[in-house]
């Protein structure tokens, strides 16, 4: 299996924080790296591909960066809207995609 | 628009089979990968597999492979994932998910998500 490994696992913020959230790959997946956000009761939403390519319509608060194995998600000035469970996700063989474990991002 | 939508909510017991579907629309079915993701109650997600609808190529994470089977049918536009025999550990959400491009690209569609839950 491909690892992903996120850390932390749960983080505490606040409104106007910035936070960064990291993932590392157990092997060399280029830049193919996405960042997906997740509410409760809710399907995931893609927010990042290719490691720092932010999708349409997603706020420039959000960033990404990384390559090789060790990747990051920094979101700048935090709104109440962001509090979600955030995951990575190696896609640079659809043979081995595999997510992160997650990182629950609360309201402090 | 792209839209997937999946079957609904199952109740199921141990031992029985199961299929739960993901019809596409709103593009060409068999020109994308359409795969499947299990979130297990209060647990993060997992990839368990995908399939290219145009020639039934199918990839399967290995904790998966031998435990579901995924399948396409290009006729109904429709992508499916089943189960022969079912476990109380296969109590879980299900999400089918669609690649955003052709190649190498990550999953920006989603469907609502199929419930299913294996109780005695």
């Amino acid at each position: 299996d491909f690892q992903m490994t996120q850390s932390p696992s749960t983080l505490s913020a606040s409104v106007g924080d910035t936070v960064t959230i990291t993932c590392r790959a157990g092997q060399n997946t280029g830049d193919y790296l996405a960042w997906y956000q997740q509410k409760p009761g809710k399907a995931p939403k893609l927010l990042i591909s290719r490691s720092s390519s932010l999708e349409f319509g997603v706020p420039s608060r959000f960033s990404g960066s990384g390559s090789g194995t060790e990747f990051s998600l920094t979101i700048t000035s935090l709104q109440p809207d962001d509090f979600a469970t955030y995951y990575c996700q190696q896609y640079s063989s659809y043979s081995a995609l595999a997510f992160g474990g997650g990182t629950k991002l609360e309201i402090k | 628009e792209v839209q997937l939508v999946q079957s609904g909510a199952e109740v199921k017991k141990p031992g029985e089979s199961l299929k739960i579907s993901c019809k596409g629309s709103g593009y060409s079915f068999t020109s994308f990968w359409i795969g499947w993701a299990r979130q297990m109650p209060g647990k993060g997600l997992e990839w368990m597999g995908i399939i290219y609808p145009a020639d039934s190529d199918t990839k399967y994470s290995p904790s998966f492979q031998g435990q579901v089977t995924i399948s396409a049918d290009k006729s109904v536009s429709t992508a499916y994932l089943q189960w022969s025999s079912l476990k109380t550990s296969d109590t879980a959400m299900y999400y089918c998910a669609r690649v955003s491009h052709h190649g190498n690209f990550p999953f920006a569609y989603w469907g609502q998500g199929t419930l299913v839950t294996v109780s005695s």
